[in-house]
């Protein structure tokens, strides 16, 4: 079965604390992509992870990925109110011809 | 670059009329796109892959005849939810693929409400 799972599905931080959101995935995959989406919106994408071990880093987000480990985490450093939005992980499985599987979604609120 | 537009962006129907949803790539060619569904508080259920020129692939549970796809052009796709319902009503969005950047570009959705 192509499964991903994040967690936590819910996230409450305080500014200016670090958190990690965990994506693991049921088998084989050589793309993940992280989204995000904000209440009405439709998804901005964040980063592609296209290899082990592959890191990306844009402001206070940075994304990484271990093929090996099927697991991919998008680490939040010292977190703003403007990062509250509901993040999501979409794998493209190797068997599954091009088409993304996405998790069930990660809804951050950062409070003052 | 990599633009994807979707029409219209919301929509209220009355229960039994057909709705045409159109999705465009902009500024590049799309050999595939593809068309989800997203309820509320919940994550994206992918419906179909629309191939230009061929007929669409759906996913399991998705009624290929309530939910016709047509991709007419390397950059228009387009979703026509018949007879709708109130259980239709959903957010509606869809992506484009764009070759040799392994990535889908996401057009902006559609907010479909049947009364």
């Amino acid at each position: 079965e192509l499964k991903v799972e994040q967690n936590p599905l819910f996230l409450s931080m305080q500014e200016g604390k670090n958190y990690t959101i965990y994506c693991n995935y049921s088998t084989t995959s050589d793309r993940l992509y992280w989204y995000r989406q904000d209440p009405g919106k439709s998804l901005e994408s964040l980063f592609v992870l296209l290899s082990n071990g592959a890191v990306k880093q844009e402001g206070r987000l940075m994304a990484s990925l271990d093929t090996k480990a099927r697991l991919s985490t998008l680490h939040i450093t010292a977190a703003v109110h403007d990062l509250s939005a509901t993040y999501f992980c979409a794998v493209v499985f190797n068997t599954n011809a091009g088409k993304s599987t996405f998790g069930d979604g990660t809804t951050l609120t950062v409070k003052p | 670059g990599a633009v994807v537009s979707q029409h219209p962006s919301w929509v209220i129907c009355k229960s039994g009329t057909s709705v045409k949803i159109e999705c465009r790539s902009l500024d590049f060619q799309a050999t595939t796109m593809f068309w989800y569904r997203q309820f509320p508080k919940q994550s994206l259920m992918l419906m179909a892959t629309s191939n230009e020129g061929s007929k669409a692939t759906y996913e399991q549970g998705v009624e290929k005849d309530k939910f016709l796809i047509n991709h007419a052009s390397l950059t228009l796709s387009t979703l026509t939810v018949t007879s709708a319902h109130p259980e239709d009503s959903s957010f509606y969005i869809c992506s484009a693929e764009r070759e040799a950047y392994n990535e889908q570009f996401f057009g902006p959705g559609t907010r479909l409400t049947v009364l």
